[in-house]
């Protein structure tokens, strides 16, 4: 079952511009974490915020955490048409595994 | 310092049939995770092998099982292969105590015809 939904299910920018994807999740959780995936290929970690932080930043990310409204969101400033993949938010919780959402499709155009 | 591999890349194989898949974790790390990510889906967890033993599953199947070697690398086996199993399937490796930061590997497409 998926615990993450991510929104919206497809985003297409000019490069340059800033992109918001959000996530929102169910149950509690140690932590939230972003992945991206290009091309239906492997999942590359981009940024983890744990249960207790509330904005973390990493390069070009920012990602922000509301755990009383159980939700989520990925800033991806300056984007590029390199950005251009599908971007995973999973929870972590106590029990070892990652619970996915369904993705949102990113496409940045030149 | 060689990242997860997985093997093969790709896979066709026909309903009914059996599969085995492949999976070397990250250098240092000791424990792996499997999951299945179907066509415009996210992925979905498996299981996780730690020691050698399934130390957590996912709501899967028992067709879908697994071993983890004393070197730490895994398998993962599909018995009884149904169209519906055509997926991506990733291995994620990590070390114990640290299983919040997960590395993945590049995945076997799947194809059940």
């Amino acid at each position: 079952s998926q615990q993450g939904e991510e929104d919206p299910q497809a985003l297409s920018i000019q490069e340059g511009e800033n992109a918001t994807m959000n996530c929102s999740y169910k149950t509690s959780i140690n932590n939230l974490q972003w992945y991206r995936q290009n091309s239906g290929r492997g999942l590359v970690h981009l940024i983890l915020i744990r249960s207790n932080e509330r904005e973390k930043h990493s390069g070009r990310l920012r990602v922000t955490l509301d755990t009383s409204k159980k939700s989520s969101s990925l800033l991806i400033t300056a984007s590029r048409a390199a950005d251009t993949a599908s971007y995973f938010c999973a929870t972590g919780s106590s029990n070892y595994k990652l619970t996915f959402g369904k993705g949102t499709l990113l496409t940045v155009n030149p | 310092d060689a990242g997860v591999t997985q093997s093969p890349t790709h896979l066709i194989k026909t309903r009914g049939q059996q599969v085995t898949l492949r999976c070397s974790p990250k250098s240092g790390h000791d424990t792996v995770s499997w999951y299945q990510q179907a066509l415009g889906q996210g992925p979905q967890f498996i299981f996780q092998y730690y020691e050698e033993e399934e130390r957590q599953r996912g709501n899967f199947p028992d067709r879908f099982s697994g071993h983890q070697f004393p070197n730490y690398s895994s398998e993962l086996n599909v018995n009884a292969l149904l169209l519906g199993d055509s997926a991506l399937y990733l291995c994620a490796s990590s070390l114990v105590g640290r299983e919040e930061t997960q590395y993945f590997g590049p995945g076997t497409r799947l194809l059940v015809l």
